[in-house]
Protein backbone atom coordinates (compact mmCIF):
# COMPACT_ATOMS: atom_id res chain seq x y z
CA UNK A 1 0.00 0.00 0.00
CA UNK A 2 1.16 3.80 -0.14
CA UNK A 3 2.80 4.67 3.02
CA UNK A 4 5.14 7.44 3.55
CA UNK A 5 8.58 7.50 6.03
CA UNK A 6 9.77 10.34 7.47
CA UNK A 7 12.90 10.85 9.96
CA UNK A 8 10.67 11.62 13.57
CA UNK A 9 13.21 13.27 15.41
CA UNK A 10 12.70 15.38 18.03
CA UNK A 11 15.07 17.68 16.48
CA UNK A 12 16.50 20.40 18.60
CA UNK A 13 18.46 23.29 16.11
CA UNK A 14 19.87 26.56 16.65
CA UNK A 15 18.90 29.82 15.48
CA UNK A 16 20.08 30.06 11.47
CA UNK A 17 21.18 26.17 11.54
CA UNK A 18 20.40 24.57 8.17
CA UNK A 19 17.49 21.80 8.52
CA UNK A 20 16.92 19.04 6.60
CA UNK A 21 13.88 16.74 7.25
CA UNK A 22 14.11 13.40 5.14
CA UNK A 23 10.58 11.94 3.54
CA UNK A 24 10.39 8.95 1.34
CA UNK A 25 7.27 7.13 -0.10
CA UNK A 26 6.14 4.03 -1.90
CA UNK A 27 3.06 4.66 -3.91
CA UNK A 28 1.86 3.30 -7.38
CA UNK A 29 1.26 5.35 -10.02
CA UNK A 30 2.30 9.30 -10.04
CA UNK A 31 1.71 10.86 -6.38
CA UNK A 32 1.12 14.31 -5.22
CA UNK A 33 3.53 15.08 -2.01
CA UNK A 34 3.13 17.82 0.81
CA UNK A 35 4.18 18.94 3.62
CA UNK A 36 1.97 20.24 6.11
CA UNK A 37 3.24 22.09 9.64
CA UNK A 38 1.72 21.92 12.92
CA UNK A 39 2.33 25.11 15.62
CA UNK A 40 1.71 24.17 19.47
CA UNK A 41 -2.13 23.80 20.16
CA UNK A 42 -2.91 24.07 16.30
CA UNK A 43 -4.36 21.98 13.47
CA UNK A 44 -2.28 21.24 10.44
CA UNK A 45 -1.28 23.88 7.68
CA UNK A 46 -0.31 23.25 4.08
CA UNK A 47 3.54 24.22 3.51
CA UNK A 48 4.38 23.46 0.49
CA UNK A 49 3.20 20.87 -2.16
CA UNK A 50 4.46 19.17 -5.21
CA UNK A 51 2.46 17.13 -8.02
CA UNK A 52 4.91 16.15 -10.31
CA UNK A 53 8.36 14.85 -11.02
CA UNK A 54 11.30 17.61 -10.42
CA UNK A 55 8.27 20.37 -9.57
CA UNK A 56 9.65 22.02 -6.32
CA UNK A 57 7.68 23.53 -3.99
CA UNK A 58 8.23 26.24 -1.66
CA UNK A 59 7.12 28.64 0.96
CA UNK A 60 8.45 30.99 4.04
CA UNK A 61 11.97 30.26 3.14
CA UNK A 62 11.09 25.76 3.00
CA UNK A 63 11.56 23.87 -0.42
CA UNK A 64 10.93 20.36 -1.20
CA UNK A 65 11.85 18.70 -4.53
CA UNK A 66 9.76 16.03 -6.19
CA UNK A 67 12.16 13.40 -6.82
CA UNK A 68 10.66 10.25 -8.64
CA UNK A 69 14.10 8.76 -9.00
CA UNK A 70 14.88 8.35 -4.99
CA UNK A 71 10.93 7.99 -4.22
CA UNK A 72 12.22 11.00 -2.08
CA UNK A 73 10.70 14.87 -1.17
CA UNK A 74 12.99 16.23 1.33
CA UNK A 75 11.99 19.24 3.53
CA UNK A 76 15.31 21.96 3.61
CA UNK A 77 15.45 25.41 4.89
CA UNK A 78 19.00 27.60 5.04
CA UNK A 79 18.41 29.30 7.90
CA UNK A 80 15.61 27.99 10.77
CA UNK A 81 13.97 30.49 12.92
CA UNK A 82 12.92 30.04 16.54
CA UNK A 83 9.03 30.68 14.74
CA UNK A 84 9.64 27.50 13.21
CA UNK A 85 9.37 25.43 16.11
CA UNK A 86 6.35 22.89 15.51
CA UNK A 87 5.87 19.69 13.80
CA UNK A 88 5.98 18.46 10.32
CA UNK A 89 4.09 16.36 8.37
CA UNK A 90 5.33 14.79 4.96
CA UNK A 91 1.99 13.21 3.06
CA UNK A 92 0.95 11.76 -0.17
CA UNK A 93 -1.98 11.83 -2.25
CA UNK A 94 -1.77 8.54 -4.54
CA UNK A 95 -5.23 10.09 -6.35
CA UNK A 96 -2.74 13.15 -6.89
CA UNK A 97 -5.18 15.23 -5.29
CA UNK A 98 -5.94 15.89 -1.66
CA UNK A 99 -8.03 13.27 -1.39
CA UNK A 100 -7.45 10.48 1.76
CA UNK A 101 -4.17 12.04 2.11
CA UNK A 102 -1.71 9.48 3.85
CA UNK A 103 0.73 10.90 6.56
CA UNK A 104 4.20 10.41 7.52
CA UNK A 105 4.62 10.26 11.42
CA UNK A 106 5.67 13.87 11.73
CA UNK A 107 8.77 15.28 13.65
CA UNK A 108 9.13 17.97 15.93
CA UNK A 109 11.71 20.52 15.71
CA UNK A 110 12.83 22.71 18.45
CA UNK A 111 14.73 25.89 17.21
CA UNK A 112 16.80 27.89 20.21
CA UNK A 113 18.05 31.30 20.14
CA UNK B 1 -7.41 31.39 11.52
CA UNK B 2 -7.94 28.08 8.71
CA UNK B 3 -11.97 28.87 9.04
CA UNK B 4 -12.69 24.98 9.67
CA UNK B 5 -14.43 24.98 13.62
CA UNK B 6 -13.92 22.14 15.92
CA UNK B 7 -16.19 21.39 18.99
CA UNK B 8 -15.35 20.95 21.69
CA UNK B 9 -12.11 21.23 21.91
CA UNK B 10 -11.47 19.04 24.74
CA UNK B 11 -13.53 16.19 26.15
CA UNK B 12 -13.00 13.37 28.66
CA UNK B 13 -15.40 10.49 29.07
CA UNK B 14 -15.32 7.58 30.73
CA UNK B 15 -14.97 3.67 29.09
CA UNK B 16 -18.20 2.56 27.40
CA UNK B 17 -19.73 5.96 26.55
CA UNK B 18 -20.35 7.67 23.40
CA UNK B 19 -19.96 11.41 22.18
CA UNK B 20 -20.04 13.03 19.41
CA UNK B 21 -17.56 15.52 18.07
CA UNK B 22 -18.38 18.58 15.64
CA UNK B 23 -17.14 20.15 12.70
CA UNK B 24 -18.35 23.19 10.97
CA UNK B 25 -16.08 23.36 7.25
CA UNK B 26 -14.90 26.32 5.67
CA UNK B 27 -17.32 28.29 4.11
CA UNK B 28 -17.55 27.04 0.59
CA UNK B 29 -16.00 23.68 1.10
CA UNK B 30 -17.91 20.49 0.40
CA UNK B 31 -15.83 18.22 1.62
CA UNK B 32 -15.14 17.64 5.23
CA UNK B 33 -12.62 14.57 6.06
CA UNK B 34 -11.65 13.32 9.47
CA UNK B 35 -8.62 12.13 11.01
CA UNK B 36 -7.21 10.51 14.30
CA UNK B 37 -3.67 11.64 15.87
CA UNK B 38 -2.30 9.52 18.25
CA UNK B 39 1.19 8.90 19.85
CA UNK B 40 1.64 5.24 18.31
CA UNK B 41 -0.14 5.62 15.82
CA UNK B 42 0.33 9.22 14.10
CA UNK B 43 -2.49 11.04 11.70
CA UNK B 44 -4.52 8.39 10.12
CA UNK B 45 -7.31 9.29 7.86
CA UNK B 46 -10.71 7.99 8.93
CA UNK B 47 -13.37 8.65 6.72
CA UNK B 48 -13.97 11.83 3.87
CA UNK B 49 -17.58 13.29 2.96
CA UNK B 50 -18.39 14.92 0.03
CA UNK B 51 -21.80 17.23 -0.37
CA UNK B 52 -23.05 14.89 2.16
CA UNK B 53 -22.01 11.52 0.50
CA UNK B 54 -19.66 9.50 1.90
CA UNK B 55 -16.48 9.27 -0.19
CA UNK B 56 -13.38 7.67 1.18
CA UNK B 57 -13.49 5.57 3.76
CA UNK B 58 -10.02 4.65 6.27
CA UNK B 59 -9.48 2.68 8.99
CA UNK B 60 -12.44 3.81 10.84
CA UNK B 61 -13.78 1.24 13.55
CA UNK B 62 -17.23 0.08 13.50
CA UNK B 63 -17.61 1.41 16.68
CA UNK B 64 -17.30 5.00 15.05
CA UNK B 65 -19.76 6.53 12.38
CA UNK B 66 -19.85 10.04 10.38
CA UNK B 67 -22.28 12.13 8.75
CA UNK B 68 -22.00 15.50 6.92
CA UNK B 69 -25.44 17.60 7.24
CA UNK B 70 -27.62 19.37 4.44
CA UNK B 71 -25.51 22.42 5.82
CA UNK B 72 -22.44 20.83 5.20
CA UNK B 73 -21.48 20.32 8.95
CA UNK B 74 -20.12 16.97 9.99
CA UNK B 75 -20.41 14.88 13.04
CA UNK B 76 -17.94 12.25 14.09
CA UNK B 77 -19.62 9.45 16.89
CA UNK B 78 -17.71 7.35 19.15
CA UNK B 79 -19.37 4.77 20.94
CA UNK B 80 -18.49 2.08 23.08
CA UNK B 81 -15.38 4.03 23.90
CA UNK B 82 -12.22 2.31 25.02
CA UNK B 83 -8.71 3.97 26.70
CA UNK B 84 -7.38 3.52 23.25
CA UNK B 85 -9.48 6.14 21.46
CA UNK B 86 -7.88 8.94 23.65
CA UNK B 87 -6.08 10.99 20.91
CA UNK B 88 -6.88 14.28 19.05
CA UNK B 89 -9.31 14.70 16.94
CA UNK B 90 -8.67 16.55 13.19
CA UNK B 91 -11.56 17.75 11.04
CA UNK B 92 -10.17 19.06 7.66
CA UNK B 93 -12.42 20.92 4.72
CA UNK B 94 -11.44 21.26 1.02
CA UNK B 95 -13.20 22.85 -1.62
CA UNK B 96 -12.36 19.15 -3.58
CA UNK B 97 -15.04 18.76 -6.31
CA UNK B 98 -13.71 14.96 -6.44
CA UNK B 99 -11.07 12.72 -7.42
CA UNK B 100 -7.52 13.96 -7.88
CA UNK B 101 -8.35 17.31 -7.10
CA UNK B 102 -5.56 19.46 -6.05
CA UNK B 103 -7.24 21.70 -3.45
CA UNK B 104 -5.41 21.39 -0.22
CA UNK B 105 -6.72 20.69 2.85
CA UNK B 106 -7.81 23.11 6.11
CA UNK B 107 -7.41 21.98 9.11
CA UNK B 108 -9.25 22.67 12.65
CA UNK B 109 -7.50 23.02 15.75
CA UNK B 110 -9.17 19.63 17.03
CA UNK B 111 -10.92 17.79 19.59
CA UNK B 112 -8.84 16.28 22.41
CA UNK B 113 -10.83 13.36 23.36
CA UNK B 114 -9.71 11.82 26.85
CA UNK B 115 -11.02 7.95 27.61
CA UNK B 116 -10.66 7.68 31.84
Amino acid sequence: GNSVTQMEGPVTLSEEAFLTINCTYTATGYPSLFWYVQYPGEGLQLLLKATKADDKGSNKGFEATYRKETTSFHLEKGSVQVSDSAVYFCALSAQGGSEKLVFGKGMKLTVNP
Amino acid sequence: DSGVTQTPKHLITATGQRVTLRCSPRSGDLSVYWYQQSLDQGLQFLIQYYNGEERAKGNILERFSAQQFPDLHSELNLSSLELGDSALYFCASSVASGTGSNSPLHFGNGTRLTVT
